[in-house]
């Protein structure tokens, strides 16, 4: 089955820097790649997502890129500011499954310092 | 987006009972959710995708006698953990998509612990 791994595992910048989060993926069949932010004992909320016909999307400071050949995706956030201190999770679709069933990465945790 | 709903967002329970936890959706139809557990520091592991009208497919290594899944109504599904022990105390949260490869929307998670 999929397997999702990501990098790293927490990770600490000032306010302003910008963050960089990496995952890669098992199966080139997954077609739907999905990143969620969680806050401490609330739900995940999804943040951005790209599909495999896309190499890259951006939402103002949120970026995703995807490289299929390499089957790794990336979180690129820039302008860091503390309430992005959260816990990041990756996700891929794997391919046949109709209905999201995600297998998530390990998570990152980020820390914004003022 | 779609809500979804989940209760209880906190259950304390006697080692030995069985808890129930409500997963609804509140504006759309789902006929499949899905229930992940989530150990603290830990990522989202799914145990179960709940289908309605038929019985639930579980990931390997989940007990389908220990986590029962009903799913009765296309609005709503449940997970009973029976005979609970300490080592089930976990963050459990159930997701529904509004359709094929869409957005899943999650409930808000129900905090077991078992003492």
């Amino acid at each position: 089955g999929e397997n999702v791994e990501q990098h790293p595992s927490t990770l600490s910048v000032q306010e302003g820097d910008s963050a960089v989060i990496k995952c890669t993926y098992s199966d080139s069949a997954s077609n739907y790649f999905p990143w969620y932010k969680q806050e401490l004992g609330k739900r995940p909320q999804l943040i951005i997502d790209i599909r495999s016909n896309v190499g890259e999307k951006k939402d103002q400071r949120i970026a995703v890129t995807l490289n299929k050949t390499a089957k790794h995706f990336s979180l690129h956030i820039t302008e860091t500011q503390p309430e992005d201190s959260a816990v990041y999770f990756c996700a891929a679709i794997p391919m046949g499954t109709g209905f999201q069933k995600l297998v998530f990465g390990t998570g990152t945790r980020l820390l914004v310092s003022p | 987006g779609a809500v979804v709903s989940q209760h209880p967002s906190r259950v304390i329970c006697k080692s030995g009972t069985s808890v129930k936890i409500e997963c609804r959706s509140l504006d759309f139809q789902a006929t499949t959710m899905f229930w992940y557990r989530q150990f603290p520091k830990q990522s989202l592991m799914l145990m179960a995708t709940s289908n309605e009208g038929s019985k639930a497919t579980y990931e390997q290594g989940v007990e389908k006698d220990k986590f029962l899944i009903n799913h009765a109504s296309l609005t709503l599904s449940t997970l009973t953990v029976t005979s609970a022990h300490p080592e089930d105390s976990s963050f459990y949260i159930c997701s529904a998509p509004e359709g094929e490869n869409t957005e899943a929307f999650f409930g808000q998670g129900t905090r077991l612990t078992v003492v």
